[in-house]
């Protein structure tokens, strides 16, 4: 696509439920970055993906959050058990090799009630 | 221990001038990047530098000092429409993470 894509746009859900965040990045982008932004400040580092290789999670805040990019494109962020406190902008970021800037998608807004 | 350090917020006249300062301390450093973000849309990338230096694009300039662990943003001759946030970003620790600051608020009044 033109872009990076994610959806939904909005997710609300109910606490306790699981959500899956779907991004979709530039064709052709080795790298992919999972963020986490709250309003007034700026995004917080969650994973990143050379290929569908999973090279550093550190940024998972605990075991309730995953992420998988099984070929190399597409990538879903799963957090389970949805507690309030996940409630955030959530927005993936594709580059096209290493080490190069990284492209923005319009992030999912993720309202747990 | 990684660290980016910018400025909450900073104000500035249509016309002018602004530049808006980084400081950082991340582990294998790889280069800084500048993004933008206007309120409610996507950062988009502004600049990267990996050597020391200024690197000038139009309106924007970016500085890097390595040695300092520190670089800048310079904005000439201000529109309305660079109100805006202002990200600071290195990699850490290799490639694999791309750390930004918390962001720098420029208001530009007419």
């Amino acid at each position: 696509g033109a872009g990076v894509s994610q959806s939904p746009r909005y997710k609300v859900t109910k606490r306790g439920q699981d959500v899956a965040l779907r991004c979709d990045p530039i064709s052709g982008h080795v790298s992919l970055y999972w963020y986490r932004q709250a309003l007034g400040q700026g995004p917080e580092f969650l994973t990143y993906f050379n290929y569908e290789a999973q090279q550093d999670k550190s940024g998972l805040p605990n075991d309730r959050f995953s992420a998988e990019r099984p070929e190399g494109s597409i990538s879903t962020l799963t957090i389970q058990r949805t507690e309030q406190r996940d409630s955030a902008m959530y927005r993936c970021a594709s580059s096209p090799e290493e080490g190069t800037e990284a492209f923005f998608g319009q992030g999912t807004r993720l309202t747990v009630v | 221990g990684q660290n980016i350090d910018q400025p909450t917020e900073m104000t500035a006249t249509e016309g002018a001038i602004v530049q808006i300062n980084c400081t950082y301390q991340t582990s294998g450093f790889n280069g800084l990047f500048w993004y933008q973000q206007h309120a409610g849309e996507a950062p988009t990338f502004l600049s990267y530098n990996v050597l020391d230096g200024l690197e000038e694009k139009g309106r924007f300039s970016s500085f890097l000092s390595r040695s300092k662990g520190y670089s800048y943003l310079l904005l000439k001759e201000l529109q309305m429409k660079d109100s805006a946030s202002y990200l600071c970003a290195a990699f850490s620790g290799g490639y694999n993470k791309l750390i930004f600051g918390a962001g720098t608020r420029l208001a530009v009044h007419p």
